[in-house]
């Protein structure tokens, strides 16, 4: 298994700009994650889904938008690129509720 | 939100040593915590977790700790490895599990 992949690895984004971050994972999870991570800070929840059709927001919402339309995909969508999303973006996934999740490599984003 | 704080940002052993690195944590309806390593550039790695009604758990040299009347979580890894150096996180999960939130981190330094 390939485990939880991310594309791309590195980004610069102008302001204003969109992207997708892309997260795959091949281990049939149910739950996936998208987590931002700001230099010596901890991991925040931006939006998460407990299966295919299903999404939630998470701590940090605002500016981002999520889609989970098969098992295995759970990409995150930037509409309008801001300084302030400049981070590490991690992907992760598990089982259930079983909480052992399972971190993709990241996407550093850097937004000018 | 959710506070989980780490008591000391930097920690530096000598090969061989035992390491302790601490979590105090707020939330008193808390009823799930994780030890993450995060290696530099890389996502996160699960290492062990506690549910809250346990105060102690083992794996492969490592114990977590937990103490819910001070609100307070351990890692203990023994025999310290350079393999070991890296950035620690705890986090901690309400009763649904669906959001984590993160400490800042305790970064490790294993001096050979």
């Amino acid at each position: 298994n390939a485990g939880v992949t991310q594309t791309p690895k590195f980004r610069i984004l102008k302001i204003g700009q969109s992207m997708t971050l892309q997260c795959t994972q091949d281990m049939n999870h149910n739950y996936m994650y998208w987590y931002r991570q700001d230099p010596g800070m901890g991991l925040k929840l931006i939006y998460y889904s407990v299966g295919a059709g299903i999404t939630d927001k998470g701590e940090v919402p605002n500016g981002y938008n999520v889609s989970r339309s098969t098992t295995e995909d759970f990409p995150l969508r930037l509409e309008l690129a801001a300084p302030s999303q400049t981070s590490v973006y991690f992907c992760a996934s598990s089982f259930e509720l079983s909480y052992e999740q399972y971190f993709g490599p990241g996407t550093r984003l850097t937004v000018t | 939100g959710e506070s989980v704080g780490l008591h000391l940002p930097t920690l530096s052993v000598q090969e061989g040593d035992n390491s302790i690195i601490n979590c105090a944590y707020s939330n008193s309806a808390s009823d799930y915590f994780i030890w993450y390593k995060q290696e530099s550039g890389k996502g996160p790695q699960f290492i062990i977790d506690i549910r809250s009604n346990m105060d102690k758990r083992q794996g492969q040299r490592v114990t977590v700790l937990l103490n819910k009347t001070v609100k307070h979580l351990s890692l203990q890894i023994a025999a310290t490895q350079p393999g070991d150096s890296a950035v620690y996180f705890c986090a901690e999960s309400s009763n649904t599990g669906n959001q984590f939130y993160f400490g800042t981190g305790t970064s490790l330094t294993v001096i050979p």
